[in-house]
């Protein structure tokens, strides 16, 4: 167990809807990471934050947002969902930016209908 | 740009045997790797990590190696194990950068 935790475990949802997954981080832990995996594309980094705000960003679509809330804790926002949105997503936190070890969560699997 | 990639989408070992998991990465400014292992329903676990002052990395049964003339990072594990099965990753970090790289994984079966 990593201490990281990630809900829901599973989510399945029609296209053109919107979900919101939720991660919290290992306590302590102040950067959280949000990775797509699919099977055609492996781990995706989407984006990350650190104490609430957004440090860096990668292939995250205009359709899907995060933020990190004051208690540390995330939330992934995926909205207007299409087929090919059905993948895992997985939640990492570390101590800070940079820091070198990312400890993941369990995953959401999302599929979308 | 962003690649890393590698070479055997699979591999089959005898329980017992070592295993070599080869990963190529293509950006020379990368300063930090890591192995991950990935076992069916759950997320990446770290596993061991190298930088790049460094060309060899021994942990508990595993080692990595860095060969940065050729950009090629391999994990070696020792006296492989029924539960060593599962995928591993790597991933490269390019200096000055916070975000990971990830390969694409390698499925490493166990035969009895």
């Amino acid at each position: 167990d990593s201490g990281v935790t990630q809900t829901p475990k599973h989510l399945i949802t029609a296209t053109g809807q919107r979900v919101t997954l939720r991660c919290s981080p290992r306590s302590g832990d102040l950067s959280v990471y949000w990775y797509q995996q699919s099977l055609d594309q492996g781990l995706q980094f989407l984006i990350q934050y650190y104490n609430g705000e957004e440090r860096a960003k990668g292939n995250i679509l205009e359709r899907f947002s995060a933020q990190q809330f004051p208690d540390l804790h995330s939330e992934l926002n995926l909205s207007s969902l299409e087929l090919g949105d059905s993948a895992l997503y997985f939640c990492a936190s570390s101590v800070a930016p940079g820091e070198d070890e990312q400890f993941f969560g369990p995953g959401t699997r999302l599929t979308v209908l | 740009g962003e690649s890393v990639g590698l070479h055997l989408p699979t591999l089959s070992v005898q329980e017992g045997d070592n295993s070599i998991i080869n990963c190529a990465y293509s950006n020379s400014a990368s300063d930090y790797f890591i192995w991950y292992k990935q076992e069916s329903g759950k997320g990446p676990q770290f596993i061991i990590d190298i930088r790049s002052n460094m060309d060899k990395r021994q942990g508990q049964r595993v080692t990595v190696l860095l060969n940065k003339t050729v950009k090629h990072l391999s994990l070696q594990i020792a006296a492989t194990q029924p539960g060593d099965s599962a995928v591993y990753f790597c991933a490269e970090r390019y200096q000055g950068a916070q975000k990971l790289v990830f390969g694409q994984g390698t499925r490493l079966t166990i035969n009895p």
